[in-house]
């Protein structure tokens, strides 16, 4: 399939490892945040999202934390596994319109 | 939910030609969006493609190079027109619907991998 992560930073773990893949975004405006997951030759999945009245929400191994001040999200993964491994988008969703920060691929080495 | 194909799933294509891809969603929707994901790169909007009306384009696109139709509201073509290789990328459909315990969701298609030559 298609590798979107050619050029994109990337952070290699261990399986069983916990993850954590930041991203900064630029809107001090935005309210709702997004993170997808990306799989080779796939479009973006959409994983955990928050809005802007919290600075943490939990998921299943996923937890995303939001920081306003120095406008800052992070996606810490729990027990990384190997169908973990693509590339991670953070997005603001301002009416609709999703702007994507850069991208991280994350590889997950058994 | 909302199940997204793309068609052509990838094509390789001359400079100066056009291409449409196509874009079903398996729901009556609202929004439907267009996106191009370069190279290594992150995804960027082109366009809403609006039901009855002219699409609304992000700064950058313009209609003449990237025509968009939405005749209903389960359908929509992107053209990639006077294609150079600068043009090659991923472009991407995604669409507004409803999701269960969060009120809405965009959902992507499988993109379309264009390669100009």
């Amino acid at each position: 399939g298609e590798n979107v992560g050619l050029h994109l930073p990337t952070l290699s773990v261990q399986e069983g490892d916990n993850s954590i893949i930041n991203c900064a975004y630029s809107n001090s405006a935005s309210d709702y945040f997004i993170w997808y997951k990306q799989e080779s030759g796939k479009g973006p999945q959409f994983i955990i999202d928050i809005r802007s009245n919290m600075d943490k929400r939990q998921g299943q191994r996923v937890t995303v934390l939001l920081n306003k001040t120095v406008k800052h999200l992070s996606l810490q993964i729990a027990a990384t596994q190997p169908g973990d491994s693509a590339v991670y988008f953070c997005a603001e969703n301002n009416n609709s319109t999703l702007t994507f920060g850069k991208g991280t691929m994350l590889l997950v080495s058994p | 939910s909302a199940v997204i194909s793309q068609k052509p799933s990838r094509d390789i294509c001359q400079r100066g030609t056009s291409l449409t891809i196509q874009c079903q969603v398996d729901s009556q929707v609202t929004m439907m969006f267009w996106y191009r994901q370069q190279p290594g790169q992150s995804l960027t909007l082109i366009a809403t493609a609006n039901q009855g009306s002219e699409a609304t384009y992000e700064s950058g696109f313009v209609i003449d190079k990237f025509p968009i139709s939405r005749p209903n509201l389960t359908f929509s073509t992107l053209t990639v027109s006077n294609m150079s290789p600068e043009d090659s990328s991923i472009y991407l459909c995604s669409v507004e619907a409803p999701a269960r315990d969060r009120g809405y969701e965009q959902y992507f298609g499988p993109g379309t991998r264009l390669t100009v030559t």
